[in-house]
Order: structure tokens, then sequence, then C-alpha cells
């Protein structure tokens, strides 16, 4: 079964902390996976992408294919970073198909 | 560029009635989705569009859902007759082969009563 798992709900963590966002994923095959953001008021949109290995906003995203995970990092939280973050999981290559989202996590950034 | 406008942003109904939502796509983009997101969950996919046919509604309950794009442009998502389950929000996105990533619009909240 294709799955996304985000075993955190809230991560709660104070300004200039690094954080970690985990998510696990199954699939058989190679999927690609994202990282997708939701600040408050916004719109969903997309943080990045595994295949494309960049960091944004101080986030990256390891693609670890032994441990089916892709967990999002930052060495030092901003309170701006405060936001629902899904990973999601796409079957099939391309730039155009479904996405499997993940429950989401709530990072929160105290002062 | 325009992003991905939805309306209503709002609804609220009583159960057995029946709504619907319209989506229009960022210009250019061929696939469109609809995505249902219940409070405490991710979005689900409902149906993914390829221009104006469909690609994937397997997840769609189709005894009380529909969904069309006529044109190969907006679309419109019906839930007739609404239950109390239906209560969510509505996504539509869109995509296209030249850029990577979904644009997503505001959605629609939707509550049955």
């Amino acid at each position: 079964a294709q799955r996304v798992t985000q075993p955190e709900k809230l991560l709660s963590v104070f300004k200039g902390a690094p954080v970690e966002l985990k998510c696990n994923y199954s699939y058989s095959g190679s999927p690609e996976l994202f990282w997708y953001v939701q600040y408050s008021r916004q719109r969903l949109q997309l943080l990045l992408r595994h295949i494309s290995r960049e960091s944004i906003k101080g986030f990256t995203a390891d693609l670890n294919k032994g441990e089916t995970s892709f967990h999002l990092k930052k060495p030092f939280a901003q309170e701006e970073d405060s936001a629902m973050y899904y990973c999601a999981l796409q079957p099939f290559s391309g730039n155009t198909g479904k996405l499997i989202f993940g429950q989401g996590t709530t990072l929160q950034v105290k002062p | 560029e325009a992003g991905v406008a939805q309306s209503p942003r709002y609804k609220i109904i009583e159960k057995r009635q029946s709504v619907a939502f319209w989506c229009n796509p960022i210009s250019g983009h061929a696939t469109l989705y609809w995505y249902q997101q219940i409070l405490g969950q991710g979005p689900k996919l409902l149906i993914q569009f390829q221009n104006n046919g469909v690609v994937d509604d397997s997840q769609l309950p189709k005894d009380r859902f529909s969904a069309e794009r006529l044109k190969g442009v907006d679309s419109t998502l019906k839930i007739q007759p609404a239950k109390l389950e239906d209560s969510a929000v509505y996504l539509c996105a869109s995509s296209s082969q030249r850029s990577y990533g979904y644009t997503f619009g505001s959605g629609t909240r939707l509550t049955v009563v």
C-alpha cells in the first residue's frame, strides 16, 4: 500500500534550535517525494522536492531509501517557520500525477 | 501569473442538500486535481483531470460526488446529496509538465449540518 506517515502532530522548539520533521513512506517503487508547507491564512505551497536536492529557506531533506524516510531538517529554526508541514509522495515520475499526503506536522517556533 | 481560483470560500448546507464548487486553474496547466481535506488529516485526492479527460477518480464516492472539466479549463465538483462526513476543505490544484509541484487554490470550506 502507498502510505505516508508523519508521526508527530505537533513539534514545538525554541528559536535557534535545530528542527527535524519526520516522514516515512511505504511504496514498492521509486517515488518522488515532496514537502509542502501551509503558513497561517495562506495556501498550501511546495517547499522542496527530493529530486532537486536544494535548500529552501534553510530547509533540506534527504531521501533515505533504506529507511524509507524523507525527514525535513533545518539547523536553526526561525519564528517565521511556524506552519503546518506536509510530506507527500508521488508514485509516478514526472511533473503531473497524484500526491499522497501525510497527516501533517504543526511546527511551532517559540521566541 | 494568476493563481488557482476557487469559489465559494465557505459554504454551509444541511445534510441531503446539494452543493457545487468551482475551480479555475492556472492558464496553460493541463492537469487539474480536486482534493478533500478533513480536519486533522492530509489532503486526499478525489479526482485528477488531464485536459478534459479523467485520469484517476478511484477515490471519488461516485454515488454522491461528480466532477467535470468542460473544455479542459474550469472545473466543477458537485456533491448530491451531502452527508455530515463530507464536511471538509475542498482543494483544487493544477500542474503542468513545464514546472514542478502543484499550485493550490485557497480551498472551499464546506460545513454540513
